[in-house]
């Protein structure tokens, strides 16, 4: 099992539609959780962090964490082209002691107009 | 606020050439983070710096790769001699507590 895993995709929406990007990690002791957003050819940016259980909000964004099934999510409502992306979901793993990230292989994102 | 910058955008070299990448973190940030990813795979840890002192250099592949960081300032990372399998694009990020900020990375590409 990968330490932090997701589908890989292509996750196809049509614009304005939700999509939904899911994310599993390993260790159950994990406690901070972080989705960042990657353009071809660009740096990851940071879309959110999560700390807590239950959803946490911001713009069309909200991020949804389930420690007890070590699960996070992302929602991105009202999809648009420009929302076309990989989406990393990374995590400081807390049984390998580091305050590095794990990413997993992200999964791309396509918006359809 | 200036972000992370890193230094060359693009490297090509031969096999067994030395290159060496920069990174220059945002100002005021202790952490220093070193990660790579390699064709077709996920992003992964090199090595983090606190301040000068390495804290966790678990992720260096092999001893090829040497990483400074001068005066809790920039950081290079030096890899030599390079190898075919060291390709990839290599990410800088820093942080003052848990939330990391990327470079726009260094694409090398080793021939």
């Amino acid at each position: 099992q990968k330490e932090v895993e997701q589908n890989s995709g292509p996750l196809s929406v049509p614009e304005g539609a939700i999509a939904s990007l899911n994310c599993t990690y390993s260790d159950r002791g994990s406690q901070s959780f972080f989705w960042y957003r990657q353009y071809s050819g660009k740096s990851p940016e940071l879309i959110m962090s999560i700390y807590s259980n239950g959803d946490k909000e911001d713009g069309r964004f909200t991020a949804q964490l389930n420690k007890a099934s070590q699960y996070v999510s992302l929602l991105i409502r009202d999809s648009q082209p420009s929302d076309s992306a990989t989406y990393l979901c990374a995590v400081p793993l807390m049984d390998t002691g580091r305050r590095a990230l794990t990413f997993g292989s992200g999964t791309r994102l396509q918006v359809q107009p | 606020e200036a972000g992370v910058t890193q230094f060359p955008s693009h490297s090509v070299i031969e096999k067994g050439q030395t290159v060496t990448l920069r990174c220059d973190p945002i100002s005021g940030h202790d952490n220093l983070y070193w990660y790579r990813r390699v064709m077709g795979k996920e992003i992964k840890f090199l090595l983090h710096f606190v301040k000068e002192s390495k804290q966790d250099e678990s992720g260096m592949p092999n001893n090829r790769f040497l990483a400074e960081r001068t005066g809790g300032t920039y950081s290079t990372l030096k890899v030599q001699p390079a190898e075919l399998e060291d390709s990839g694009v290599y990410f800088c990020a820093s942080s003052w507590g848990e939330t990391q900020y990327f470079g726009p990375g260094t694409r090398l590409l080793v021939l």
